[in-house]
């Protein structure tokens, strides 16, 4: 089946620090990418949307000049955390949808990144 | 009112036991609906798509209810290996941007 790709599954940094995560669609375009968070028995929330060559959407209540976006390309989004605070700390999932066979749109997770600020 | 909820549980039951989870959206104009299951520290896993008819896969059942805006999880002679987080996720708008409840926590025991 599909697979995406996140990079680094896990992240220890020093609070004021940037830590930039990866996700990639191994097999397949992705035409639109999401990044969500979800805290310790909380639900995943989405913080944004990644189209490929544009600016990405944020949804309400996310800084977008502290959660950094750029879809350079059809298979990768990279979400930068500026100046991570601890509590940024948390669990990192993206997505991404594209078509991987005939009438088969759909989304597809990574594996997270967690993330911990000291 | 959250725009999807969901019984966080845990629900306990025995291995073989029949046991159903409820999500409630509050957006009629929803359009898609999914069962996620999610293990510890992991990423969500597509379980499956509801569909309005209902649809059914293996010991899983999932239904729609558009009436009282809610959909259904109904997993048959549960296994230890279903002990799981079960997500729903909602999308509103055809875009993807997918809402999703808290989980209900399931615990099959021996």
């Amino acid at each position: 089946g599909a697979v995406v790709s996140q990079h680094p599954s896990w992240v220890i940094c020093k609070s004021g620090t940037s830590v930039k995560i990866e996700c990639r669609s191994l097999d397949f375009q992705a035409t639109t990418m999401f990044w969500y968070r979800q805290f310790p028995k909380q639900s995943l929330m989405l913080m944004a949307t990644s189209n490929e060559g544009s600016k990405a959407t944020y949804e309400q209540g996310v800084e977008k000049d502290k959660f950094l976006i750029n879809h350079a390309s059809l298979t990768l989004s990279t979400l930068t955390v500026t100046s991570a605070h601890p509590e940024d700390s948390s669990f990192y999932i993206c997505s991404a949808r594209g078509r991987t066979g005939p009438g088969t749109d759909t989304q597809y997770f990574g594996p997270g990144t967690r993330l911990t600020v000291l | 009112r959250k725009e999807v909820e969901q019984d966080p549980g845990p629900f306990n039951v025995p291995e073989g036991a029949t046991v159903a989870f409820n999500c409630t959206y509050s957006n009629s104009a929803s359009q898609s609906f999914f069962w996620y299951r999610q293990d510890c520290r992991k990423e969500p896993k597509l379980l499956m798509s509801v569909y309005s008819s209902g649809n059914e896969d293996g010991r899983f059942t999932a239904q729609l209810n558009r009436a009282s805006q809610y959909i259904s999880l109904l997993i048959r002679d549960s296994k230890l290996s279903d002990s799981a987080t079960y997500l729903c996720a909602v999308d509103n708008s055809g875009t993807y941007k997918y809402i999703f409840g808290t989980g209900t926590r399931l615990k099959v025991l021996a």
